[in-house]
């Protein structure tokens, strides 16, 4: 079974720095896909970033971008330029396609990130 | 409204109360998902529909009964519930259950049971 661990439960970061959010995964698939999502504190989830497995280059979308490492199953997402609407509850995700039945997301536990002025 | 909704925001109930968690999505999305959000533990996916069919039940207990009458609306309906299902349940929704494509969120709803 894939699993997904999040070592850091909090993290501080001071606005207009840059923090880097570390997740490890565990899987046997060679293709999959991997997300990073954010909960905010009015808790509408939302999804930042995602990865292909396939793919070789690290996705970034404006001031995030991954670092996605196949071989050691990391896959961290950096926040440059922090700013205060950035503090939340970011999640790291999982899912392997499959043929058929669902694509199941496996969460890890969540980092809680707050953005301080 | 748009995106995904749910309701109530909050609920506090007894152990003997029977209430229902509802959800809606605007999206035209054919399949819609409940997840269970415990604190220091990862989302846990309790039921998914797609065309409106369930095809997945978590191994969740029946207390938990969901009931998703078309494609927009799912619900959650609340038996006999345990202090230990106090949580924040979130409802999703997607384009497709049976590809890859991303799940939209709903605010949730934070249970209490007492």
């Amino acid at each position: 079974a894939q699993t997904v661990t999040q070592s850091q439960p909090e993290m501080s970061v001071q606005e207009a720095e840059t923090v880097t959010l570390s997740c490890t995964y565990d899987t046997s698939e060679n293709n999959y896909y991997l997300f990073w999502y954010k909960q905010p504190p009015s808790r509408q989830m939302i999804l930042v970033i995602r990865q292909e497995a396939y793919k070789q280059q690290n996705a970034t979308e404006n001031r995030f971008s991954v670092n996605f490492q196949k071989a050691a199953k990391s896959f961290s997402l950096k926040i440059s330029d922090s700013q205060l609407g950035d503090t939340a509850m970011y999640f790291c995700a999982f899912m392997k396609p499959k043929s058929g039945g669902f694509q199941k997301l496996v969460f890890g536990t969540g980092t809680r990130l707050l953005v301080s002025p | 409204e748009t995106g995904v909704t749910q309701t109530p925001r909050h609920l506090v109930m007894g152990m003997t109360n029977k209430k229902s968690l509802k959800c809606e999505q605007h999206l035209g999305h054919n399949a819609m998902y409940w997840y269970k959000q415990s604190a220091k533990k990862p989302l846990e996916l309790m039921f998914v529909y797609s065309l409106e069919e369930r095809v997945e039940n978590n191994s969740v207990p029946s207390r938990f009964s969901p009931e998703c009458p078309n494609s927009s609306h799912l619900f959650l309906h609340l038996h006999t519930l345990q202090p230990e299902d106090s949580a924040l349940y979130l409802c999703a929704s997607s384009q497709d259950a049976a590809r890859y494509n991303e799940q939209f969120f709903g605010p949730g709803t934070r249970l209490t049971v007492l």
